[in-house]
């Protein structure tokens, strides 16, 4: 069964700060893997796809990386922003699963002005 | 303007109680999902559909019940059946093919009195 880890569950940094949020997956079988970021009591806003096939997608200040065979992404935030504070989730849909997304437990960041 | 809309925001049962959260989409997915949202927990797929009149069990179905007789909605019933119902619900679509992101609701707040 397919497992999603993210470590650590809280981050406060300083603004301005370059950061890394980490997310790693059991099966390396996947179609893809997906970034949502999601606000206090609101539903979640995807911010990158990426495919079984590619290793990385940029969005602004936002890089997505893929390595499938360590199991293991990295969403990377360039000059950290108040804005940017929030809860960031990674998911991973598994070969054969029929779309079905297996979500990590989310990491929550709070960047201070 | 297209997106995916949830009722109720807030939704407030008696115990013994079946309910019925909306979920309606006009971005012509074939494909929609359940979510369950506790603290600490994450996302728990409950049911997903992925064309109308067929629909699937999740992770967590018992106590659910679903219809998908419409391509746009995909309501979801609380039954009484589920003992521990308070949690927030998601509710998603996206393109048949599984391979594309899927795009979320705004999410309905569900306490049981």
């Amino acid at each position: 069964k397919q497992e999603v880890t993210q470590i650590p569950a809280a981050l406060s940094v300083p603004e301005g700060e370059n950061l890394v949020l980490n997310c790693s997956f059991t099966d390396s079988a996947i179609y893809n893997l997906q970034w949502f970021r999601q606000d206090p009591g609101k539903g979640l806003t995807s911010l990158l796809l990426i495919q079984s096939s590619q290793r990385e997608q940029t969005s602004g200040r936002l890089n997505a990386s893929l390595d499938k065979s360590s199991g293991r992404s990295t969403l990377y935030i360039a000059a950290s922003q108040p804005g940017d504070s929030a809860t960031y989730l990674c998911a991973v849909i598994p070969t054969g699963a029929n779309s079905k997304l297996t979500f990590g437990k989310g990491i929550t960041l709070s960047v201070r002005p | 303007d297209g997106g995916i809309t949830q009722s109720p925001k807030y939704l407030f049962r008696k115990e013994g109680q079946n309910v019925t959260l909306s979920c309606e989409q006009n971005l012509n997915h074939d494909a929609m999902y359940w979510y369950r949202q506790d603290p600490g927990q994450g996302l728990r797929l409950i049911y997903y559909s992925q064309i109308v009149n067929d629909f699937q069990k999740g992770d967590i179905a018992e106590g659910y019940s679903v219809s998908r007789e419409k391509k746009e909605s995909f309501p979801l019933t609380v039954t009484s059946a589920q003992k521990n119902p308070t949690a927030f619900y998601l509710c998603a679509s996206s393109n048949l093919a599984g391979t594309d992101t899927q795009y979320f609701g705004p999410g309905t707040r569900l306490t049981v009195l």
